[in-house]
């Protein structure tokens, strides 16, 4: 099958480590955001969301956390597992447009 | 199987040939986006409709492309004349509801090659 990211940013954990992975962006009138990953010859997959007007919220096994001051949002993921490994991205969306703006991606990969 | 559906999940053509391709939104979404992906990247917007309305369109979406969603349900994308940098994945996503901001459901992408 293809490759998602061939040439992306890789973060590679032991299987039950906790992962963070990072993404910033840049519009500050973006109060939407989104995580989904991506495995190889899929589509993205939603994980989790978090609106503006909230810094952290928390999923099963996952948790999102915004700061709006820097910018910046990061997925964490608690006992990672073999079947995490894909590629991640944080997306944004900003009032009155519809269309996400999708960051560069993270590839994860967990080691058994 | 209630999600995203894309058909085909494959194409192979050559340059200057036309190419369509089909996406059916998850049942009742108002809303549907097109974007592509290329190796190494994330998704890009192309496209938006609300029921049937195309009410957004990226720069990237030249005049050889066009998009339809004649009944508000199903959607098309056809590629008119491609080229070779239009090789890329073709991804539809839907979403639910007719204001404010909401979550976007992606299937399983369309991946052209042009030779």
């Amino acid at each position: 099958g293809e490759s998602v990211g061939l040439h992306l940013p890789t973060l590679s954990v032991q299987e039950g480590d906790n992962s963070i992975i990072n993404c910033a962006y840049s519009n500050s009138a973006s109060d939407y955001f989104i995580w989904y990953k991506q495995e190889s010859g899929k589509g993205p997959q939603f994980i989790i969301d978090i609106r503006s007007n909230m810094d952290k919220r928390q999923g099963q096994r996952v948790t999102v956390l915004l700061n709006k001051t820097v910018k910046h949002l990061s997925l964490q993921i608690a006992a990672t597992q073999p079947g995490d490994s894909a590629v991640y991205f944080c997306a944004e969306n900003d009032t009155g447009r519809r269309a996400l703006t999708f960051g560069s991606g993270t590839r994860l990969q967990v080691q058994p | 199987d209630t999600g995203v559906s894309q058909d085909p999940r494959h194409k192979i053509t050559k340059r200057g040939q036309n190419v369509t391709f089909r996406c059916d939104p998850i049942s009742e979404h108002n809303r549907l986006y097109w974007y592509r992906q290329t190796l190494g990247q994330g998704p890009e917007f192309l496209t938006y409709f609300q029921n049937e309305a195309q009410l957004e369109k990226s720069r990237l979406l030249s005049d050889r492309f066009s998009a339809e969603r004649p009944k508000g349900s199903f959607s098309t994308l056809e590629i008119q004349r491609t080229e070779q940098g239009d090789s890329a994945m073709y991804l539809c996503a839907s979403s639910p509801r007719t204001s404010g901001t909401d979550t976007q459901y992606f299937g399983p992408g369309t991946r052209l090659t042009v030779l």
